[in-house]
């Protein structure tokens, strides 16, 4: 299986702020890679696949970089409605497709 | 605007199956994509166990590889999961999605695999 490792765990942001959370894929995954954002009891929403490309309807202040094993995702300016759990996944190795440990962004 | 929504037990007993079915509006499931299920354990994070192609050809985690059976029924545009010998380790929200299909865009290549579409979730406890 293809490790994703997220960090930090948690992260702790100011309304504003500018924030960035980290995978690390195992080996490399090209730029294979997707964002979610998660409230509680809600689903999962795609926020970036490709690495670096953004889904319709999804604010600008996200944004996506790297390839291979190093990639980040980055809020511009956090707002109130970005405060959520995020998690990575690969899809370059199907079997099975994996997701990150997850990054709460909790209010400071 | 596709939608899909779980349904099915919130309890089941150890050793036996777990039974969902996830049904799906706004698209029809025979035009295409691969339809799956992902778990998430309370307090922990997703876990994909399998996916089916809306022609049949399923797809799983080895992990659930034994245990675990996806198949969709066309007449009623849904899909369903089940999983036998469930154990406490099973307790989970399980969520249905539809995943992505390989496909070209202005001549560039999209690999498939990320989910965009997801049902609210239902969660499952395992539990005599």
């Amino acid at each position: 299986d293809i490790q994703m490792t997220q960090s930090p765990s948690t992260l702790s942001a100011s309304v504003g702020d500018r924030v960035t959370i980290t995978c690390r894929a195992g080996q490399s995954i090209s730029t294979w890679l997707a964002w979610y954002q998660q409230k509680p009891g809600k689903a999962p929403k795609l926020l970036i696949y490709k690495a670096s490309t953004l889904q319709i309807g999804v604010p600008s202040r996200f944004s996506g970089s790297g390839s291979g094993t190093e990639f980040t995702l980055t809020i511009s300016s956090l707002q109130p409605d970005d405060f959520a759990t995020y998690y990575c996944q690969q899809y370059n190795f199907y079997s099975p497709l994996t997701f990150g440990g997850g990054t709460k962004v909790e209010i400071k | 605007q596709v939608q899909l929504q779980e349904s099915g037990p919130g309890l089941v007993k150890p050793s036996e199956t777990l039974s969902l079915t996830c049904a799906v509006s706004g698209y029809s499931i025979t035009s295409g994509y691969y339809w799956g299920w992902i778990r998430q354990p309370p307090g922990k994070g997703l876990e994909w166990i399998g996916s089916i192609y809306h022609d049949g050809p399923t797809y799983y985690n080895p992990s659930f590889e034994s245990r675990a059976t996806v198949s969709v029924d066309t007449s009623k545009n849904q899909f369903s999961l089940e999983l036998n010998s469930v154990t406490a380790a099973d307790t989970a929200v399980y969520h249905c999605a539809r995943r992505t299909e390989d496909y070209y865009a202005s001549g560039n290549y999209y690999r498939g695999g990320h989910f965009d579409y997801w049902g609210q979730g239902t969660l499952v406890t395992v539990s005599s």
